[in-house]
């Protein structure tokens, strides 16, 4: 397996833009993780899906902030309008859920917003 | 009540010294304790985990000691080489409508000097 996939690994967009980052999950993982990773705040869990569907969202910022699992092997994070301190790393995360076993992280999207 | 508090911020070693990081808890939900390693450009990926009815952990170099009525653990890497130089992160899990999530520590940025 290719492992977690995430795309684009970069993205540069202009505030007030939209920005759709996408990550497909390891095949038979069905526990879905989006984080945001910046240094003054490290990992911060974004929201998390279970069987495509999705189980805590308290951790995404505000509404600007929104993601999809459409099937088991897709999900989207999608920002808009975007802003300049909406910049950090992004991370998916999948696992074999609902037990207690090892995440799988992607390469992260790193997005800047100028 | 759901934060992991990870201390230091920044460490430099010396090459062949012990490297050790701290990290401590509330929620005594908390039931599975893992460590990850990030390489700069990359993501977060297990380095070694324990569950809190043992007291220590070791795999090769890295070792986690527990400490249950603390609520705190710590990473020890022994023999630090400069191929050790990287982020940190300690993690709690715990349930959360029929999944397990993940509560990340803020990082610790390590460096080894040869």
């Amino acid at each position: 397996d290719a492992g977690v996939i995430q795309s684009p690994r970069h993205e540069v967009t202009e505030m007030g833009q939209e920005v759709t980052l996408r990550c497909k999950p390891i095949s038979g993982h069905n526990s879905l993780f989006w984080y945001r990773q910046t240094m003054m705040r490290g990992l911060e869990l974004l929201i998390y899906f279970n069987n495509n569907v999705p189980i805590d969202d308290s951790g995404m910022p505000e509404d600007r902030f929104s993601a999809k699992m459409p099937n088991a092997s897709f999900s989207t994070l999608k920002i808009q309008p975007s802003e300049p301190r909406d910049s950090a790393v992004y991370f998916c995360a999948s696992r074999v859920g609902p037990t207690n076993t090892e995440a799988f992280f992607g390469q992260g999207t790193r997005l800047t917003v100028v | 009540q759901q934060q992991v508090k990870q201390s230091p911020q920044s460490l430099i070693v010396q090459k062949g010294g012990i490297s050790i990081i701290n990290c401590a808890y509330e929620n005594t939900a908390f039931d599975y304790f893992p460590w990850y390693q990030q390489f700069p450009g990359k993501g977060p990926a297990l380095l070694i985990a324990i569950r809190p009815d043992v007291s220590e952990k070791k795999e090769g170099r890295f070792t986690i000691s527990f400490n249950k009525s603390a609520k705190q653990f710590s990473l020890h890497i022994m023999d630090s080489q400069p191929g050790d130089s990287a982020t940190y992160f300690c993690a709690a899990s715990l349930v959360d409508a029929g999944t397990y999530k993940y509560i990340f520590g803020t990082g610790t940025r390590l460096k080894v000097l040869a």
